[in-house]
């Protein structure tokens, strides 16, 4: 079965610096989807970025940034000049590519506060 | 287009009753999946629907169940409440691999 970790609970963050959540994940699957998801105080999960596993380019979406590492099964996000309204949860997620089934895997979340 | 939605969003129930929660998908989505979100568990897959057809379930007793209307719009059951069912109860629906949630049903058990 797949298993998704975030081994950092709760990190910190100067406003306008930058920040790296980490992620790792345990499949035997070669093909699969990962994702970052953000759900600030009002709860609306949101995405943030994705990446599809057989693509070795990084995903890039504005200031968030990913690391993809297929070989160490690790998918880290970055986020640059980070702004007040970052301040959420961080989630990171899986879905196997290997049937339409709609079961994503989410790790247990990573709480970011935004420091002024 | 509008996102998906969630009804209610709060709702206190006493143990041993019984709940049913709505969700809306966006226009054209056809699956829609559901989430149990706790404080210890974090978030865990109860089960997706797609065409009116459950397709995947997780791990939850059959106190928990669901279904989806021709509309695509989906409701989930829990009968007997126990204590244990307190949680953020979240709706999802998919497009292109992509799933957009609802803000959830805080669901309060006493």
């Amino acid at each position: 079965a797949q298993t998704v970790t975030q081994s950092q609970p709760e990190m910190s963050v100067q406003e306008a610096e930058t920040v790296t959540l980490s992620c790792t994940y345990d499949t035997s699957e070669s093909d699969y989807y990962l994702f970052w998801y953000k759900q600030p105080p009002s709860r609306q999960m949101i995405l943030v970025i994705r990446q599809e596993a057989y693509k070795q380019q990084n995903a890039t979406e504005n200031r968030f940034s990913v690391n993809f590492q297929k070989a160490a099964k690790s998918f880290s996000l970055k986020i640059s000049d980070s702004q007040l309204g970052d301040a959420a949860m961080y989630f990171c997620a899986y879905r196997s590519m290997k049937t339409s089934y709609d079961k994503v895997i989410f790790g247990p979340g990573t709480s970011l506060s935004v420091i002024p | 287009k509008a996102g998906v939605t969630q009804t209610p969003r709060y709702l206190i129930k006493t143990r041993g009753q019984q709940v049913t929660l709505s969700c809306s998908p966006i226009s054209g989505h056809r699956s829609v999946s559901w989430y149990q979100q706790t404080p210890g568990q974090g978030l865990q897959f109860l089960f997706e629907y797609f065409s009116e057809t459950q397709r995947n379930k997780g791990n939850f007793p059959g106190r928990f169940s669901g279904r989806q209307f021709s509309n695509s719009r989906s409701e989930m059951n829990v009968s007997t409440l126990e204590l244990g069912d307190s949680a953020l109860y979240l709706c999802a629906s998919r497009d292109k691999n992509i799933q957009y949630f609802g803000a959830g049903t805080r669901l309060s058990v006493l």
